[in-house]
């Protein structure tokens, strides 16, 4: 399987802040890549695709970029109901594993 | 608009079969641009990816290793749903369950509420 390492596992920043949050693949896996936002008692939230795409009705403020076997996925202007979880997703090899999560943190 | 409704019990009890069914609507269950996912969540174990089920011609479906040997996942066109069943549940097994549909190869865009299954005697 694919090992999704994601750093860091948590994160406290202030709003207004840039923060960035890194996922690397054990393997190449091109930009076969997503990214989700989670909130407690919810299902995950579909944010970024292929990397870097923006899905639909997603604010402008969350970006992805990367390829290969590194990533990284920022907000900008952090808001206070960016508070979530934050997951990556490789799907170019089964099982289409997860990255642990990051816990991202108001201070 | 897609909507993902989930449904089966939350407490099962160790050795036994874990059952659990997605309805669909707003999407078919044989649309051909779809695969229809399951992953589960628990402190231990994370998000894990289960397997889907999809058409395209025919039926295909692939399972995570982890759960290899006892999950089966089946489509229902007829009631446009789709199931998971998990034998010889451990434990191990408990998580909150999540049904999704997959745009595409995996692209988890719409995701059912979840649901906590239990296994405990």
């Amino acid at each position: 399987d694919i090992h999704m390492t994601q750093t860091p596992s948590s994160l406290s920043a202030s709003v207004g802040d840039t923060v960035t949050i890194t996922c690397q693949a054990s393997h190449d896996i091109s930009n076969t890549l997503n990214w989700y936002q989670q909130k407690p008692g919810k299902a995950p939230k579909l944010l970024i695709y292929d990397a870097s795409t923006l899905e639909a009705g997603v604010t402008v403020r969350f970006s992805g970029s990367g390829s290969g076997t590194e990533f990284t996925f920022t907000i900008r202007g952090l808001q206070p109901e960016d508070i979530a979880t934050y997951y990556c997703q490789q799907y170019d090899t089964l099982p289409h594993t997860f990255g642990q999560g990051t816990k991202l943190e108001i201070k | 608009q897609v909507q993902l409704q989930q449904s089966g019990p939350g407490l099962v009890k160790p050795s036994q079969t874990l059952s659990l069914t997605c309805a669909i609507s707003g999407d078919s269950v044989s649309a051909n641009r779809a695969a229809w996912t399951w992953i589960r969540q628990s402190p231990s174990r994370g998000l894990e990816w289960l397997g889907k089920t999809y058409y395209r011609s025919k039926w295909y479906i692939d399972y995570g290793g982890s759960v290899k040997g006892r999950i089966t996942i089946k489509a229902d066109p007829a009631k446009n749903q789709f199931s998971l069943q998990l034998t010889s549940v451990t434990p191990e097994d408990t998580a909150v369950y999540f049904c999704a549909r997959a745009r595409g190869i995996g692209l988890l865009d719409y995701w059912g509420r979840g649901s906590l299954v239990t296994v405990s005697a």
